[in-house]
């Protein structure tokens, strides 16, 4: 059974900051790899999806990577903005979408 | 990519009673999904909507409280039957078109019960 863990449950960053996300999952076997944003009291937004057989995907300031071997996946996310302050979720879809508890991202002005 | 229409957008009902949520796909899929998110908690699948047959539901979640219809493979209804103020959550329903293919969602339908 496909389990998907992130790291960190929060963080927070002055605006301007590089930081990283992560998202690991205990069965490799996937076909890819979606991360997500959702705001507050709202649906999800497709971010990026990878493809197993690509090991990143870029999108603006968005660059997510995948590790197979690993089960690991991060999202880069470079001179974050206020704007970027949200929920960052990561899935593996299969059969059936596995969620992260996700990441609650805090942008300091 | 697909576009997901989901209504209503959010509601307030009476407990006891129970609220239909559609979802409409602008193209035929393979696989949909219905989701709760309940206050500051991540997301839990509720089950899988099958065209043509039963749905199949995630340990927890029951038929009778959640029942399920997919006529078509554009469309789905979720219905949360003799609500409690604990049902009170934000509902998705989501689609893949395959495996490998992105999973997209629709907006949402905040439920309150009071």
């Amino acid at each position: 059974k496909q389990e998907v863990t992130q790291i960190p449950a929060a963080l927070s960053v002055p605006e301007g900051e590089n930081l990283v996300l992560n998202c690991s999952f205990t069965d490799s076997a996937i076909y890819n790899l979606q991360w997500f944003r959702q705001d507050p009291g709202k649906g999800l937004t497709s971010l990026l999806l990878i493809q197993s057989s690509q090991r990143e995907q870029t999108s603006g300031r968005l660059n997510a990577s995948l590790d197979k071997s690993s089960g690991r996946s991060t999202l880069y996310i470079a001179a974050s903005q206020p704007g970027d302050s949200a929920t960052y979720l990561c899935a593996a879809p299969d059969d059936k979408i596995i969620f992260g508890k996700g990441t609650r991202l805090h942008i300091l002005p | 990519s697909a576009v997901i229409s989901q209504k209503p957008s959010r509601d307030i009902c009476q407990r006891g009673t129970s609220l239909t949520i559609q979802c409409q796909v602008d193209s035929q899929v393979t696989m949909m999904f219905w989701y709760r998110q309940q206050p500051g908690q991540s997301l839990t699948l509720i089950a899988t909507a099958n065209q043509g047959s039963e749905a199949t539901y995630e340990s927890g979640f029951v038929i009778d409280k959640f029942p399920i219809s997919r006529p078509n493979l554009t469309f789905s209804t979720l219905t949360v039957s003799n609500m409690s103020p604990e049902d009170s959550s934000i509902y998705l329903c989501s689609v893949v078109g395959g495996f490998g293919t992105e999973a997209f969602f629709g907006q949402g339908t905040r439920l309150t019960v009071v």
